[in-house]
C-alpha cells in the first residue's frame, strides 16, 4: 500500500492563480520533503519540515506539515509557467534518511 | 561541496542482457545511499538503500541487485533485464545529522526493448 499519498494526481491552472497539493502520510513522519521535477530528469529539492506546525517559504512557494507531522500541503501564489512540473514529496521516516514517496502531482500552468 | 554523479544518462537495452548502472557520491564519507526507480507518472520508488560497505537493503522483490564496493560508490545490476524494468532509475544520498537532506543524482533513463 502507498504509505504517502498525494492529491491532486494533475492539476491545470491559469497562469496568476493560487493552487495547493497536498500530501498525507498514514504514518506520523520523523520529517517531510518537497521536490520539483520534470521526468526524466532530477529532482530539485525545495523543502524540508520536521516540525509539527511547521511553515517554510521559498519565493512564492509555501509548505505546512500538520502538528502530527501526517499531513502536508505545497501552496504557489500567483502561479507561472515556470512552476510546472512534477511536484513530489518524501517521507521521511528517521534522521537516517530512508524515504518513501507519493506519486506525484503533475502540474501544468497554462499562460 | 558534496556531489552525486551518476551514468549514463540515457541507456537503451535488449530484453536478457546485463545492466550496470553506477553512482558515486564525492566530499562526504559513509553517506546513506539509496536507488529509486521512477515510472513515467508516477512516483519514486525505493529499490534499495546501503549504510555502509558491502551493506545492502532490498525494500522490493525483482529482478536487480545492488552492491557497495566502495564507501561512496553505489551500483545497481541485473543479469537478464526484463521489459518492466524499463524506466529512471535515480541515485541519492542523505547527509545524516539533525536536518537530514536528500540529495538526488541527475538519473539514467533506462529503455528495455
Amino acid at each position: 500500500s502507498q504509505e504517502l499519498e498525494q492529491s491532486p494526481q494533475s492539476l491545470i491552472v491559469q497562469e496568476g492563480k493560487n493552487l495547493t497539493i497536498n500530501c498525507t502520510s498514514s504514518k506520523t513522519l520523523y520529517g517531510l520533503y518537497w521536490y520539483k521535477q520534470k521526468y526524466g530528469e532530477g529532482l530539485i529539492f525545495l523543502m524540508m519540515l520536521q516540525k509539527g506546525g511547521e511553515e517554510k517559504s521559498h519565493e512564492k512557494i509555501t509548505a505546512k506539515l500538520d502538528e502530527k507531522k501526517q499531513q502536508s500541503s505545497l501552496h504557489i501564489t500567483a502561479s507561472q509557467p515556470s512552476h510546472a512540473g512534477i511536484y513530489l514529496c518524501g517521507g521521511l521516516k528517521t534522521n537516517a534518511g530512508k524515504s518513501t514517496f507519493g506519486d506525484g502531482t503533475t502540474l501544468t500552468v497554462k499562460p | 561541496s558534496q556531489t552525486i554523479h551518476q551514468w549514463p544518462a540515457t541507456l537503451v537495452q535488449p530484453v536478457g542482457s546485463p545492466l550496470s548502472l553506477e553512482c558515486t557520491v564525492e566530499g562526504t564519507s559513509n553517506p546513506n545511499l539509496y536507488w529509486y526507480r521512477q515510472a513515467a507518472g508516477r512516483g519514486l520508488q525505493l529499490l534499495f538503500y546501503s549504510v555502509g560497505i558491502g551493506q545492502i537493503s532490498s525494500e522490493v522483490p525483482q529482478n536487480l541487485s545492488a552492491s557497495r564496493p566502495q564507501d561512496r560508490q553505489f551500483i545497481l545490476s541485473s543479469k537478464k533485464l526484463l521489459l518492466s524494468d524499463s524506466g529512471f532509475y535515480l541515485c541519492a544520498w542523505v547527509r545524516r545529522g539533525d536536518h537530514p537532506e536528500l540529495f538526488f543524482g541527475s538519473g539514467t533513463q533506462l529503455s528495455v526493448l
